[in-house]
């Protein structure tokens, strides 16, 4: 099982429409979560954190997690085609060997089509 | 200059050149990182550094020689590469190791003949 699960997509969704990115991880002493977008071409960059149960609103975007279902998700509203990139979620450990460590998924790929 | 800045974009070769990528950051942070990013696969981990001590190798195959004299500066000693080790090495730093909250550099694109 992959630490950290993402479907590779891609995902295509018309402008104006949200956008639903998924993720799963396997570790349950995970106790911080992060989304970054990278743009083709381009380096990672930090969109989002999330570190407790629920959701998180920063402008379009949300984050919800779910610690007793190992799920996290990001939803973009209002999707533009410049959101078009891929999406990588990214998991912290906090405990044990593996302290401070940063795992990422493979990414999912949206494409927003006008 | 700011963030993350990483030399040279691009580098080509061949399986028995010994060559380096540079890392600098400009931001303040403690703990830098060398990742690998492969068509088709996760990030992968290759080094940590905080306050320029080494606290992670994962696994790194010894061909593959990071240095980090400061809180600044990281680099990638590479020697006797193999094909399969063209990739993209990312370089990011971070205020303090611990954190995901991790800034990239543009990267260094690497084609081994």
């Amino acid at each position: 099982q992959k630490e950290v699960e993402q479907n590779s997509g891609p995902l295509s969704v018309p402008e104006g429409a949200i956008a639903s990115l998924n993720c799963t991880y396997s570790d349950r002493v995970s106790q911080s979560f992060f989304w970054y977008r990278q743009y083709s071409g381009k380096s990672p960059e930090l969109i989002m954190s999330i570190y407790s149960n629920g959701d998180k609103e920063d402008g379009r975007f949300t984050a919800q997690l779910n610690k007793a279902s190992q799920y996290v998700s990001l939803l973009i509203r209002d999707s533009q085609p410049s959101d078009s990139a891929t999406y990588l979620c990214a998991v912290l450990k906090g405990g044990g060997t593996s302290y401070g460590k940063l795992t990422f998924g493979q990414g999912t790929i949206l494409t927003v089509h006008p | 200059e700011t963030g993350v800045t990483q030399t040279p974009r691009h580098l080509v070769m061949g399986m028995t050149n010994k060559k380096s990528l540079k890392c600098e950051q400009h931001l303040g942070h403690n703990a830098m990182y060398w990742y690998k990013q492969s068509a088709k696969k996760p990030l992968e981990l290759m080094f940590v550094y905080n306050f320029k001590e080494q606290t992670e190798n994962n696994s790194v195959p010894s061909r593959f020689s990071p240095e980090c004299p400061n809180s600044s500066h990281l680099f990638l000693h590479l020697h006797t590469l193999q094909p399969e080790d063209s990739a993209l090495y990312l370089c990011a730093s971070s205020q303090n190791r611990g954190t995901g909250e991790l800034f990239f550099g543009e990267g260094s694109r690497l084609t081994v003949l």
